[in-house]
């Protein structure tokens, strides 16, 4: 069975730190990775998607997550926080035919 | 344009009421997909719909009726929910269904208040 751990459900970074949100999968085959961020009442906008090949994957809004195989991550960084970035962060895996998300993580950036 | 559009925004209606929401897109998508969202929670699948067809139903309770008339529109009939029902209801849609690897758009979604 697959499934997607976000360590941390909250973070708090100061604007200008580095973002980091990590995310592991259990898969038993290579799966499908996405980053998607949520902002307060709204729909989920899709930050970025791993499939197959590089394993560094460029976003928008500057963020960008490394597939790591060995050990099942797929965490989210970005270098530089801005105060737009406070928002809800769900990390999802898909094999089949629905998302399955994380429990999602909130990030906070402090000026 | 990967845009997924619903209406209305928010909604409040009562138990006793019949209401029904709104989805649709244009980008030509084949899947489409209803989601349950609880405050500070993930997205929870309800209904996946593949080529105008249910493929999915995750065990909804009756009161929440799902439609597809055409390969752009969705629509969610609800009819005698209960309070608990409150949510931010999700539509979404892919190019394929997720097997393929296919990246699922999301709407703003609809706030229901059911009081």
């Amino acid at each position: 069975a697959q499934s997607v751990t976000q360590l941390g459900s909250h973070v708090s970074v100061s604007e200008g730190a580095l973002v980091l949100l990590r995310c592991n999968y259990s898969s038993s085959v290579p799966p499908y990775l996405f980053w998607y961020v949520q902002y307060p009442n709204q729909g989920l906008q899709l930050l970025l998607k791993y499939t197959t090949g590089a394993t560094l994957v460029k976003g928008i809004n500057g963020f960008e997550a490394e597939f790591k195989k060995s050990e099942t991550s797929f965490h989210l960084t970005k270098p530089s926080a801005h105060m737009s970035d406070a928002a809800e962060y769900f990390c999802a895996v898909s094999l089949g035919t629905a998302l399955i998300f994380g429990k999602g993580t909130t990030l906070s950036v402090s000026s | 344009d990967t845009e997924v559009t619903q209406t209305p925004k928010h909604l409040v209606m009562g138990m006793t009421n019949k209401k029904s929401l709104k989805c649709e897109q244009h980008m030509g998508h084949r899947a489409m997909y209803w989601y349950k969202q609880k405050a500070k929670k993930p997205p929870e699948l309800m209904f996946v719909y593949s080529y105008e067809k249910l493929s999915i139903n995750e065990s909804v309770p009756s009161r929440f009726s799902p439609e597809c008339p055409n390969s752009s529109l969705l629509n969610l009939h609800l009819h005698a929910l209960q309070p608990e029902d409150s949510a931010l209801y999700l539509c979404a849609s892919s190019q394929e269904t997720l097997g393929s690897g296919s990246t699922q758009y999301f709407g703003p979604g609809t706030r229901l208040t059911v009081l």
